[in-house]
Formats: C-alpha cells, sequence, structure tokens
C-alpha cells in the first residue's frame, strides 16, 4: 500500500529564499505525481504533475523532480515570495494517495 | 468560468440527517472523484467514477452514495449523519483515469459540520 510522507511538516523562510519541499513514497511503482497547493479555506490547485516518461517539470519559479529509485519528488521554488505562502501537497496520482502536506510561510 | 464546481460551499446540520453535495465540471473530463479532508488536513480519496461508472470504492460507510447522472456530474448524497462525517470534501476530475492524462483538478470544497 503506497504511502507518501511529505518533510518537513511546517517551514517558515524569509522572502526571496530558495527552497524544497520534499516528498517521499513507499512503493517506487509509481507513475505520475502531481504537487498542489492549497489556499487556506480553498481547494488545491494544480502546480505540476510529473508522468512516467519524465524526470522533472518546470512552471516559471516552480521546478519539480521525481526519482522512483529513490522513492522521493522534490518541489523546488526559487525567490520565494509572501504570495507563495500556503500549503503544497503531493500526490501519487494512480493510487491517488496524498501527502500531509508541507505548510509553508514566506515572510516579507 | 469555475472548472469544478460544487454546492453548496458550507452546509451545517445535525446528526441523523440526510444531505448531498453536488458537484459539476465543464472540462469535458471522463473521470471525478470525491475526497475527505479531515481535521488534520489529510486527504483520502472516497470514490471515482469514469464515464459514468464507479471504479473506485475505497472503505467508506455505505451511508455515503455517489451518483453520476452524466460524465459531468457527480453528486454525493449522505444518510444518518454522525459527528465525524465532519469534514471538507472536495470534488475533483480528470481527463481520463486509463488515458494520457491524469492532472487533478479540484472544486473549491464543502465544508460539512454535523452538530
Amino acid at each position: 500500500k503506497q504511502e507518501v510522507t511529505q518533510i518537513p511538516a511546517a517551514l517558515s523562510v524569509p522572502e526571496g529564499e530558495n527552497l524544497v519541499l520534499n516528498c517521499s513514497f513507499t512503493d517506487s511503482a509509481i507513475y505520475n505525481l502531481q504537487w498542489f497547493r492549497q489556499d487556506p479555506g480553498k481547494g488545491l490547485t494544480s502546480l505540476l504533475l510529473i508522468q512516467s516518461s519524465q524526470r522533472e517539470q518546470t512552471s516559471g519559479r516552480l521546478n519539480a523532480s521525481l526519482d522512483k529509485s529513490s522513492g522521493r519528488s522534490t518541489l523546488y521554488i526559487a525567490a520565494s515570495q509572501p504570495g507563495d505562502s500556503a500549503t503544497y501537497l503531493c500526490a501519487d496520482e494512480d493510487k491517488l494517495v496524498f501527502g500531509a502536506g508541507t505548510i509553508l510561510r514566506v515572510k516579507s | 468560468d469555475t472548472a469544478v464546481s460544487q454546492t453548496p460551499k458550507y452546509l451545517v446540520t445535525q446528526m441523523g440527517n440526510d444531505k448531498s453535495i453536488k458537484c459539476e465540471q465543464n472540462l469535458g473530463h471522463d473521470t471525478m472523484y470525491w475526497y475527505k479532508q479531515d481535521s488534520k488536513k489529510f486527504l483520502k480519496i472516497m470514490f471515482s467514477y469514469n464515464n459514468k461508472e464507479l471504479i473506485i470504492n475505497e472503505t467508506v460507510p455505505n451511508r455515503f452514495s455517489p451518483k453520476s447522472p452524466d460524465k459531468a456530474h457527480l453528486n454525493l448524497h449522505i444518510n444518518s449523519l454522525e459527528l465525524g462525517d465532519s469534514a471538507v470534501y472536495f470534488c475533483a476530475s480528470s481527463q481520463d483515469a486509463s488515458g494520457n492524462s491524469y492532472e487533478q483538478y479540484f472544486g473549491p470544497g464543502t465544508r460539512l459540520t454535523v452538530t
């Protein structure tokens, strides 16, 4: 049974810092991994989807990588801004298993 | 135009009542989902429908019954509500569970409070 873990559970950084959010999974037979952000009281917004044939995806200041052999995915946020403050979740899209999320706070 | 919409946004009701939550997507997707997010913000899949057919039914009490009148709609009916049903319920959709795109799009959520 797939388990998805996100570390750290919470992170507070000053504005402008580059940061990395981690996502690990127990079943390396993962084909599609998706990163989301969730703002308080809101639904999930898709950030990046890494498909089985890909190792990374980029969108603006965000870069997500997937290493199936080590059971890890990372979300890199460059030059963080206060507007990036949210909860970030990763998910095994095939098995529909989500991590508990990392709460990010970017201080101005 | 809202891609995935849910109604109502908030629902407060008493134990023992029956209630429904509606979900509609205008993305032309084939697959729709219901998730429950508990107070610890943990998101768990409840049901998944592909082209109006149930394909995933996780361990959910049978008081919960999804209904898909067409592939753009997936409603969730809950009988005999209990305190533990209080949570935020999210609807989502994706292109095709067996096709090329698994990218999920979420609705804004329905906050259910059972008193």
